[in-house]
């Protein structure tokens, strides 16, 4: 079956540092896969995506990184702010019949950043 | 706004109540989404409407859920003879397109509450 999971529950780090957030899928056939950030009381908020064809992309200050061999994906948060505190979520699209998309999503990450 | 709005923002209602959750999408954009998420969990796909097309209902936990799109706009989810384990935040998100890489954004959700 299909499934998204993340290898750590919480991720603590300090100011300034990078942060890098696992995520392991099991469905090969997804096109793509998105990065949300969630606050609390409040929705997920995009981050970056990347597709099944790419294995790099990179935005403002974050860069994911797809390894399809071992259905692998990661987010790099570059020098970490306390801003950056929320819960990350990793997520893998399915397109559906009628061609819109269905994200499947992970448990999350909690980061913490330390001052 | 130019997000999605939801509302009510908290609902608290007894056992076997029904409650209305109402989402208005970004305007123009066609693909609207409903998911839930339980306290420490990631995000479950509820319902898909796309434009004119059937929704795609296969998320849906019970026949106690039904969800409605008014003029391609405006949705309602409606959970009737509500149950303890409903309890969840109620997401809703659009997107402007179908198909490929197209990021979904989302409201701040319904927290709600059965007694």
């Amino acid at each position: 079956g299909e499934s998204v999971g993340l290898h750590l529950p919480t991720l603590s780090v300090q100011e300034g540092d990078n942060s890098i957030i696992n995520c392991a899928y099991s469905n090969s056939a997804s096109d793509y896969f998105i990065w949300y950030k969630q606050e609390s009381g409040k929705g997920p908020q995009f981050i970056i995506d990347i597709r099944s064809n790419m294995d790099k992309r990179q935005g403002q200050r974050v860069t994911v990184l797809l390894n399809k061999t071992v259905k692998h994906l990661s987010l790099q948060i570059a020098a970490t702010q306390p801003g950056d505190s929320a819960v990350y979520f990793c997520a893998e699209n399915k397109i559906l019949t009628g061609g819109g998309n269905k994200l499947t999503f992970g448990t999350g990450t909690q980061l913490k950043v330390e001052l | 706004g130019a997000g999605v709005s939801q509302s009510p923002s908290n609902k608290v209602t007894e056992k076997g109540k029904d409650v209305e959750l109402r989402c208005d999408p970004i305007s123009g954009h066609t693909a609207l989404y409903w998911y839930r998420q339980s306290l420490g969990q990631g995000l479950e796909f509820l319902i898909y409407f796309q434009g004119n097309s059937a929704p795609d209902k296969s998320g849906l936990p019970s026949d106690r859920f039904s969800a409605e799109r008014t003029g391609g706009s405006v949705s309602t989810l409606t959970i009737q003879r509500t149950q303890q384990e409903d309890s969840a935040v109620y997401l809703c998100a659009s997107s402007s397109r179908t198909g490929g890489s197209q990021p979904q954004h989302f409201g701040d959700g319904t927290r709600l509450s059965i007694l």
